[in-house]
């Protein structure tokens, strides 16, 4: 029982374009939800997150929105840089859990072409 | 340390025989996990300490698998009797006790593991 997916392993966007990286969740009870940058032989970073009160949250070049209705949440990067170019995790979190533990999707290799 | 540290980086070992993952929090965070990822796929929650304690200990996959904390500070996974489809990245993670109720934790590099 998939909670988080990303249903897009890959994404290719030219340098300079807006990337878009979409999640999809199951549980309205989660209180948070996270982007994680990877690189490889890296462990992941964290990069921004959105309360599940608000819609939308700006670091930046990156852009959180949150669909609480669709259950869905997005990450906007513009413009795209070559450094973007990362696994993507998309993660949530429930403070009824005990554990605090994020629940994470399958990640998104976003590729940046120059 | 400045980051999470993790050993060994790379493990090949024989099925059926026990390892031991070391992680070295970043200093000062209360809160340390261990996560586990197999190719292709998303993090999967093995344990959750805050301070030296592990409230619940059901994220771990079976009984071959234990974790302690001493310290407040290093902690130690250890898989006994090893199986192939343990084979993955093991993932420490730290945060200050705030952090880890935001879900940012600070993680270190992975230990992979394989098992023949």
């Amino acid at each position: 029982d998939q909670q988080v997916k990303q249903n897009s392993p890959s994404l290719s966007v030219q340098e300079g374009r807006i990337s878009i990286l979409n999640c999809d969740y199951t549980n309205s009870m989660f209180d948070y939800f996270l982007w994680y940058k990877k690189y490889p032989a890296e462990g992941p970073t964290f990069l921004i997150s959105i309360s599940s009160i608000k819609d939308k949250n700006e670091d930046g070049r990156f852009t959180v929105f949150l669909n609480k209705s669709a259950k869905h949440l997005s990450l906007h990067i513009v413009p795209s840089q070559p450094g973007d170019s990362a696994v993507y995790f998309c993660a949530a979190l429930s403070l009824m859990d005990s554990n605090y533990q994020l629940i994470w999707g399958a990640g998104t290799k976003l590729i940046i072409k120059p | 340390g400045a980051g999470v540290s993790q050993s060994p980086s790379n493990k090949v070992t024989e099925k059926g025989k026990d390892v031991e993952l070391r992680c070295d929090p970043i200093s000062g965070h209360t809160a340390l996990y261990w996560y586990r990822q197999r190719l292709g796929q998303g993090l999967e929650f093995l344990i959750y300490f805050q301070g030296n304690s592990a409230p619940d200990k059901s994220g771990l996959p079976s009984d071959r698998f234990s974790a302690e904390r001493t310290g407040e500070s290093v902690s130690t996974l250890t898989i006994q009797r090893t199986q192939q489809e343990d084979s993955a990245v093991y993932l420490c993670a730290s945060s200050f006790g705030g952090g880890a109720k935001t879900g940012e934790l600070f993680f270190g590099e992975g230990s992979r593991l394989t098992v023949l």
